[in-house]
């Protein structure tokens, strides 16, 4: 599959932790992105990494970028219950400017 | 802050029926996108545009078709609906900064009930 593979498919974590959540791809890229959906809504893009980068901060988000294992993560810091929604990467398919997304982690942050 | 609209939020319909999704930017945007979601599951592309008169399927076999006759506007349209094309859709849009992705912008998405 083309499609990027976010692990692990589910996370729940206090209010407080850090949550972390990770993308495998396939192909070469020149970015990849993680967005935010909350249920049943459209999704919000969180920050954009480039291929020549290895780690980006946005707030209480980093995320690293390791081209040589065609891998990803994203950290959240002092996850609030706001944080809660599904976390999705998404990157080119093989070449193409067709963005492709990953099947998501869900994360719940309890009070 | 995002400017694009999705139309109609929900839509239930019966078999056979022919609709339409609405789909608009204001960023003056060269592409957009539609992408089929059921619930708790990923996205999968079904049509994407570079610009007016440019369509292309995605990677999802879908039986609806797009036209892009305005650069702001992207629409839709299944010819007959039938149950198994009940699911979310959602139309996003992006610039097209040097042949790469840029971030996309999303609608709040059409969730589609056919009956």
């Amino acid at each position: 599959s083309q499609q990027g593979e976010e692990d692990p498919q589910a996370l729940s974590i206090q209010e407080g932790e850090n949550a972390t959540m990770n993308c495998s791809y396939k192909t070469s890229i020149n970015n990849l992105q993680w967005y935010r959906q909350n249920s049943g809504r459209g999704l919000v893009h969180l920050i954009l990494i480039r291929s020549n980068e290895r780690e980006k901060h946005s707030g209480r988000l980093r995320v690293t970028l390791d081209t040589s294992k065609k891998s990803s993560s994203l950290l959240i810091t002092a996850s609030r219950a706001a944080d809660t929604a599904s976390y999705f990467c998404a990157h080119e398919k093989g070449g193409s400017e067709k963005l492709v997304f990953g099947k998501g982690t869900k994360l719940t942050v309890n009070p | 802050e995002a400017d694009i609209y999705q139309t109609p939020r929900y839509l239930v319909i019966g078999t056979g029926k022919k609709i339409t999704l609405e789909c608009s930017q204001t960023m003056g945007h060269d592409k957009m996108y539609w992408y089929q979601q059921d619930p708790g599951m990923e996205l999968h592309l079904i049509h994407y545009s570079y610009g007016v008169n440019s369509t292309e399927k995605g990677d999802l076999s879908s039986e609806s078709t797009v036209s892009r006759i305005r650069t702001e506007h992207f629409p839709l349209t299944l010819e007959s609906a039938r149950p198994s094309h009940t699911s979310q859709y959602l139309c996003a849009s992006s610039f097209r900064g040097r042949g790469r992705n840029e971030k996309l912008f999303f609608g709040s998405g059409t969730q589609l009930s056919v009956l």
